[in-house]
């Protein structure tokens, strides 16, 4: 089992639309959580972190479950350039990545 | 920007011949690491570094040696390429230590033929 797991997607939503990601982790000492965003061929880069209490970033929201060990990613009033591959973090002593979720949003 | 830079960008290789990737930072971060990314495995840890001559091995480290001889750069060898690590290979810093996010360099598309 992967220590942290996420739907390889694609989705596919219009323009307008909100998403939701889930992920899972298996390490329940895991200490900090991530969402990062990575383009086409392009290298990872750091969306947000994770907190239980949620957190905001304009049109993105991150939750914590630690109890279900469950991490999520709402993604609000989807833009064509939110296309992307959207990869799962987990930290024990070191960065886990989950395998990513892949969004397509169109026009 | 974090100011890391990876080289080289693509290379070919052939099959039984060792190969060095470079991954060089100017800012003076402690950690570094190097991952590997492939589909259906995600980005997967190769080796570490905690300082200068510091470091140790990640998850998939089998094949692969570093180095850290200065601050500023942290060298990745495959000693013996295989077609197996055909790959890209993505070097990261940590801003703020193990517990902050990671900066990742652009990659190194890795071909063993």
């Amino acid at each position: 089992r992967k220590e942290v797991e996420q739907d390889p997607g694609p989705f596919n939503v219009p323009e307008g639309a909100t998403v939701a990601f889930n992920c899972t982790y298996s390490n329940s000492a895991s200490q900090s959580f991530f969402w990062y965003r990575q383009d086409c061929r392009k290298e990872p880069k750091l969306l947000m972190s994770v907190y239980s209490s949620g957190n905001e970033d304009g049109r993105f929201t991150a939750q914590l479950n630690r109890a279900s060990q469950y991490i999520s990613l709402l993604i609000r009033d989807s833009k064509l350039s939110d296309s992307a591959t959207y990869l799962c973090v987990a930290l024990t002593d070191k960065l886990i990545f989950g395998t990513g979720t892949r969004l397509q949003v169109f026009p | 920007d974090a100011g890391i830079t990876q080289s080289p960008r693509h290379k070919v290789t052939e099959t039984g011949t060792p190969v060095t990737l470079r991954c060089h930072q100017t800012e003076n971060h402690r950690y570094m690491y190097w991952y590997r990314q492939d589909p259906g495995h995600g980005l997967r840890l190769i080796h570490y570094s905690y300082g200068v001559k510091d470091t140790d091995k990640g998850e998939v480290s089998d094949g692969y040696s570093v180095s850290r001889s200065k601050t500023e750069d942290f060298l990745l060898t495959l000693e013996s390429a295989t077609s197996s690590q055909t790959s890209v290979y993505f070097c990261a810093i940590s801003v703020e230590g193990p517990s902050g996010g990671y900066t990742f360099g652009s990659g190194t598309r890795l071909t063993v033929v």
